[in-house]
């Protein structure tokens, strides 16, 4: 079983749809988690930490579930500029490595 | 401007020639890491480093070395590569001081063609 595991994509989505992206991760140990945003080529980009009690950022929230050892990703309004691949990252236990789940592609089209 | 510096964004060379590509952070980060990503693979982790003279073999190491002799500088080192080693290559840094600290800063990328 991979460390970190995301839905598979790619999704395509309408503009001003919501989508939900998920990620499971094996490590009950981990620490910390995160999204990242990957555009075609480029380096990823930090979108959002991902807090215990949930945490939201304008159009985007985020949530985890220590319990299921579960993360997602809510993107409201969707915009066509948020085409992009999602990477779900999780910081292992002791803080020694960030491990990157596979990424989950989204298109929103016109 | 905190930054992960890459070298060089472009390389050609030819199987067997050996090549290095050059990582530097300006922000004091103890965590450094190398990944390749090649088409629908997603980014695969090569080495990572915790701090100085401290480095570990990630996903897919092979064919590739590292070293840390300083805390800003990581290079990645191709003995001698091979034409599947052709891919885009990320390098990374972050501080791991504990949660809410860490955020990974990344490099802009180099794409290497081994011919």
């Amino acid at each position: 079983r991979k460390e970190v595991e995301q839905d598979p994509g790619p999704f395509n989505v309408p503009e001003g749809a919501t989508v939900a992206f998920n990620c499971t991760y094996s490590n009950s140990a981990s620490q910390s988690f995160f999204w990242y945003r990957q555009d075609c080529r480029k380096e990823p980009k930090l979108l959002m930490s991902v807090y215990s009690s949930g945490n939201e950022d304008g159009r985007f929230t985020a949530q985890l579930n220590r319990a299921s050892q579960y993360i997602s990703l809510l993107i409201r309004d969707s915009k066509l500029s948020d085409s992009a691949t999602y990477l779900c990252v999780v910081l292992d236990n002791y803080g020694q490595n960030f491990v990157f789940g596979p990424g989950t592609r989204l298109s929103v089209l016109p | 401007e905190a930054q992960v510096t890459q070298n060089p964004r472009y390389l050609i060379t030819v199987t067997g020639k050996k090549l290095t590509v050059t990582c530097s952070q300006n922000m004091n980060h103890e965590y450094m890491s190398w990944y390749r990503q090649d088409p629908g693979l997603g980014l695969r982790q090569i080495y990572y480093s915790m701090n100085v003279e401290v480095t570990d073999k990630g996903d897919v190491p092979e064919g590739y070395k590292v070293s840390r002799k300083e805390k800003r500088n990581f290079p990645l080192i191709l003995e001698s590569p091979s034409p599947n080693q052709t891919s885009l290559y990320f390098c990374a840094s972050s501080l791991t001081e504990g949660q809410g600290n860490e955020k990974l800063f990344f490099g802009s990328g180099t794409q290497l063609s081994v011919l």
